[in-house]
């Protein structure tokens, strides 16, 4: 398996612009995370599927953040007006067992100019 | 809410020395305890687990962790290190459930 893939692998957007990162999980893995790290706060849990249904949102920063899942192969998290603060690696993570052994994919680098 | 303090932020070691790196987690139960680590540009690996059971847990690389309820700590340990270990290692807790919660990591650098 190619393991978890994310495009793309950086993104530079100009500030008001739609930003849209994609993911596809490890095959057969029903669960699925989009994590956001920055210098400042870390790694952090945006939002949690479960066989492609959004369980926990809590973590998404504002209404400005959305996130997808139309099928088992496929997320979309997409940034709708983009800010520079969003400024951000975006991880997407997958895991046949609810989270507790989840497989990261190599982020997408965003900058918002 | 559980918490994850890695007390270093940065490591200097050399290579051929032992390394150990610290965590405490602040929780009510034993969660699900982890360590990732990140090389530079890439995604976070996962190196080894604790659930339950056996307290000196061995994982990939050469790395091994040990859980002390008593202490509230999952420290992680490698005998000899390698050039390649050079990267950034974060220990995360589970309380049961799907949401990992992450360390603010170590940096381990790697002296020839």
């Amino acid at each position: 398996d190619a393991g978890v893939i994310q495009s793309p692998r950086h993104e530079v957007t100009e500030m008001g612009q739609e930003v849209t990162l994609r993911c596809k999980p490890i095959s057969g893995h029903n669960s699925l995370f989009w994590y956001r790290q920055t210098m400042m706060r870390g790694l952090e849990l945006l939002i949690y599927f479960n066989n492609n249904v959004p369980i926990d949102d809590s973590g998404m920063p504002e209404d400005r953040f959305s996130a997808k899942m139309p099928n088992a192969s496929f997320s979309t998290l997409k940034i709708q007006p983009s800010e520079p603060r969003d400024s951000a690696v975006y991880f997407c993570a997958s895991s046949p067992l609810g989270g507790t052994e989840a497989f990261f994919g190599q982020g997408t680098r965003l900058t918002v100019v | 809410a559980q918490s994850v303090t890695q007390p270093d932020i940065h490591i200097t070691v050399s290579e051929g020395a032992s390394l150990e790196l610290r965590c405490n987690y602040s929780y009510g139960a034993t969660p699900y305890l982890f360590w990732y680590v990140q090389s530079p540009g890439q995604g976070l690996q996962l190196l080894l687990k604790y659930f339950s059971g056996d307290t000196l847990v061995q994982g990939i690389k050469g790395f091994e962790a040990e859980f002390k309820r008593s202490q509230s700590s999952f420290n992680l340990r490698k005998p000899s290190v390698h050039w390649s270990d050079a990267a950034e290692y974060f220990c995360a807790v589970a309380p049961n459930d799907y949401k990992l919660s992450f360390g603010a990591g170590t940096t381990v650098t790697v002296r020839a």
